[in-house]
């Protein structure tokens, strides 16, 4: 139980363009995602929190412009990369947390590579 | 600032020994610390959680242990097999939120 799928696995994209990113909970609801950027050999900068059907809070120095969250329903968000450059390619990873308490563990989805040319 | 640190090198061990992954943190005091696995290119899999107010934590041949004192968490792997290596991370809980910060992770190699 408590699987979450994130597609495309792998994008390559031109300069320029958007890419969206999908993170669906496959077998529960999902009332908080998060969104996560990782960089070869470091750990996991959170990105933002995306609560269903309220707008996503973002981590200081992340522009809220550039990545756009959407979190329409209880088992899909949506991680937007707008305008992108080289400097966004990255590993970006989306998890979820089944149940509102704090210690929940996170389910995370298998992460999407995202190369900007 | 809050800081996380996990053994930043690679720790190689010998099949069937144990292995002792370390997490010590600063300017925090976190109420849940999680365990998670990571394999190469792909996202983290949960494996254990331990309270602020719990000394020690096993599931399977995995145990944790968390000492808010010294502001520290180990993992063991007894019993180690090839099939073990990974990179783990350890996340600590931000008080009032559902939000974990990650330490960068140990890379765990179990040599056969």
């Amino acid at each position: 139980g408590a699987v979450v799928s994130q597609h495309p696995s792998r994008v390559i994209c031109k300069s320029g363009t958007s890419v969206k990113i999908e993170c669906r909970s496959l077998d529960f609801q999902a009332t908080t995602m998060f969104w996560y950027r990782q960089f070869p050999k470091q750990s996991l900068m959170l990105m933002a929190t995306s609560n269903e059907g309220s707008k996503a809070t973002y981590e200081q120095g992340v522009e809220k412009d550039k990545f756009l969250i959407n979190h329409a329903s209880l088992t899909l968000s949506t991680l937007t990369v707008t305008s992108a450059h080289p400097e966004d390619s990255s590993f970006y990873i989306c998890s979820a947390i089944s149940r509102g308490a704090y210690n929940s563990p996170l389910h995370f989805g298998n992460g999407t590579r995202l190369t900007v040319t | 600032s809050q800081k996380i640190e996990q053994n930043s090198e690679a720790l190689n061990i010998q099949e069937g020994k144990t292995a002792t992954l370390t997490c010590n943190y600063t300017n925090y005091s976190p109420a849940y610390l999680q365990w998670y696995r990571q394999d190469p290119g792909r996202g983290p899999v949960f494996l254990l959680l331990i309270r602020e107010n719990e000394k020690e934590k096993r599931k399977e041949r995995l145990k944790v242990t968390f000492d808010t004192t010294l502001k520290q968490s180990l993992f063991h792997i007894t019993a180690s097999q090839p099939a073990d290596s990974a990179t783990y991370l350890c996340a600590l809980s931000i008080s009032g939120t559902y939000k974990y910060i990650f330490g960068t992770g140990t890379r765990l190699k179990v040599l056969a």
